[in-house]
């Protein structure tokens, strides 16, 4: 089946500094992918759709200027926290999907920030 | 806007028991539903979707579940459960866009 890896599983930063996190669509190639906020006993919240070659599209809420979204490729995206605070550790757990019309998503098994 | 509610946020169940867990949606059109299980250190797996036809859907590990309409309801059911069952189940509901709005989930412990 379609597998969606992401790295780093855990990381964590102090305040004040960016973290990268890329999600990797590994035999497939992905036209979409999505990002997810997760916080503990909570949903999964949808922050950001990112399509490949073009601006990522950010659901009302989510700062774009603070959680910048790159689809270089049909295989990568990565989400970069700038300048991460303690309230931006959460679980962020990515999504990538085959075709435009395609209604399967597959998911990564997330990445654990925690900012100190 | 679309929403989903998981009423229990969770469930003990004994191993060879049945399963069934709660999901409400609210949207405006023809729903997309889907079930995903989430086990530690693992991506979201998906069970189980309706798009439309039958309202009675067959998914993996033995999972099946039922549209109605009336009620707003897309209820996950196992006639026996497995210790490997133990999980975080999400309901979520998808727009004609794919974009899924998840349910808080409910997670389900398995006792011997």
């Amino acid at each position: 089946g379609a597998v969606v890896s992401q790295h780093p599983s855990r990381v964590i930063c102090k305040s004040g500094t960016s973290v990268k996190i890329e999600c990797r669509s590994l035999d497939f190639q992905a036209t979409t992918m999505f990002w997810y906020r997760q916080f503990p006993k909570q949903s999964l919240m949808l922050m950001a759709t990112s399509n490949e070659g073009s601006k990522a599209t950010y659901e009302q809420g989510v700062e774009k200027d603070k959680f910048l979204i790159n689809h270089a490729s049909l295989t990568l995206s990565t989400l970069t926290v700038t300048s991460a605070h303690p309230e931006d550790s959460s679980f962020y757990i990515c999504s990538a999907r085959i075709g435009a019309s395609t209604d399967t998503q597959y998911f990564g098994p997330g990445t654990r920030l925690t900012v100190l | 806007a679309q929403s989903v509610t998981q009423p229990d946020i969770h469930i003990t169940v004994s191993e060879g028991a049945s399963l069934e867990l709660r999901c409400n949606y609210s949207y405006g059109a023809t729903p997309y539903l889907f079930w995903y299980v989430q086990s530690p250190g693992q991506g979201l797996q998906l069970l189980l979707k309706y798009f439309s036809g039958d309202t009675l859907v067959q998914g993996i590990k033995g999972f099946e579940a039922e549209f109605k309409r009336s009620q707003s309801s897309f209820n996950l059911r196992k006639p026996s459960v497995h210790w490997s069952d133990a999980a975080e189940y999400f309901c979520a509901v998808g727009n004609y866009d794919y974009k899924l709005s998840f349910g808080a989930g409910t997670t389900v412990t398995v006792r011997a």
